[in-house]
């Protein structure tokens, strides 16, 4: 099956800086990658996602790229703010078009932006 | 975007007794949901696929008769947590597919987490 792995584990910043989070996964036909933010307690939200015919995408300070070749996708947060501290998870699949599939977490990173 | 809603939030039940956790799809129809567990500090695992009007799907490792998920409706799969046991606290989550998108996003609920004395 698939594996994802999530790197790093934790990441502390100071506003207004960049953050960058590294994912692998492991099944080359894994065609759908989204990003989740999870804050304390509440359940994820998606926050940005990619598919394989894609290499990158951007919304505002949020960008993630995708190399296929690689198999390894990042997220990137520009100009950091404290409101971005969450845990931050992603995730593949390769079920994306069809009525089932299922999302293979990473671990998860734990940012925190400093005031 | 579309709205998943759970229930309870939070409950905290006594050992030996069964809990029931709902996952409502507001704004939309879902033919399937996913139910995943999360303990503290670690990532989501799912348990099972909920299918409507037919069994659900479990993942290895997951006693079924233990977790029992029924999803009698297109917004309504529910998971009961038989014999509850302290190992059972987590927090419990769904998600669901709105099938009018074709983006692939899935929804998740807010959570319920669980606490077995």
């Amino acid at each position: 099956g698939e594996n994802v792995e999530q790197h790093p584990s934790t990441l502390s910043v100071q506003e207004g800086d960049s953050a960058v989070i590294k994912c692998t996964y492991s099944d080359s036909a894994s065609n759908y990658f989204p990003w989740y933010k999870q804050e304390l307690g509440k359940g994820p939200q998606l926050i940005i996602d990619i598919r394989s015919n894609v290499g990158e995408k951007k919304d505002q300070r949020i960008a993630v790229t995708l190399n296929k070749t690689a198999k390894h996708f990042s997220l990137h947060i520009t100009e950091t703010q404290p409101e971005d501290s969450a845990v931050y998870f992603c995730a593949a699949t390769k079920g994306s078009g069809g009525s089932n599939y299922k999302l293979t977490f990473g671990k998860g990173t734990l940012l925190t932006v400093n005031p | 975007g579309a709205v998943v809603s759970q229930h309870p939030s939070w409950v905290i039940c006594k050992s030996g007794t069964s809990v029931k956790i709902e996952c409502r799809s507001l704004d939309f129809q879902a033919t399937t949901m996913f139910w995943y567990r999360q303990f503290p500090k670690q990532s989501l695992m799912l348990m099972a696929t909920s299918n409507e009007g037919s069994k659900a799907t479990y993942e290895q490792g997951v006693e079924k008769d233990k977790f029992l998920i029924n999803h009698a409706s297109l917004t309504l799969s529910t998971l009961t947590v038989t014999s509850a046991h302290p190992e059972d606290s987590s927090f419990y989550i769904c998600s669901a597919r709105d099938l009018r998108q074709y983006t692939g996003e899935l929804f998740f609920g807010e959570g319920s987490r669980l606490t077995v004395l």
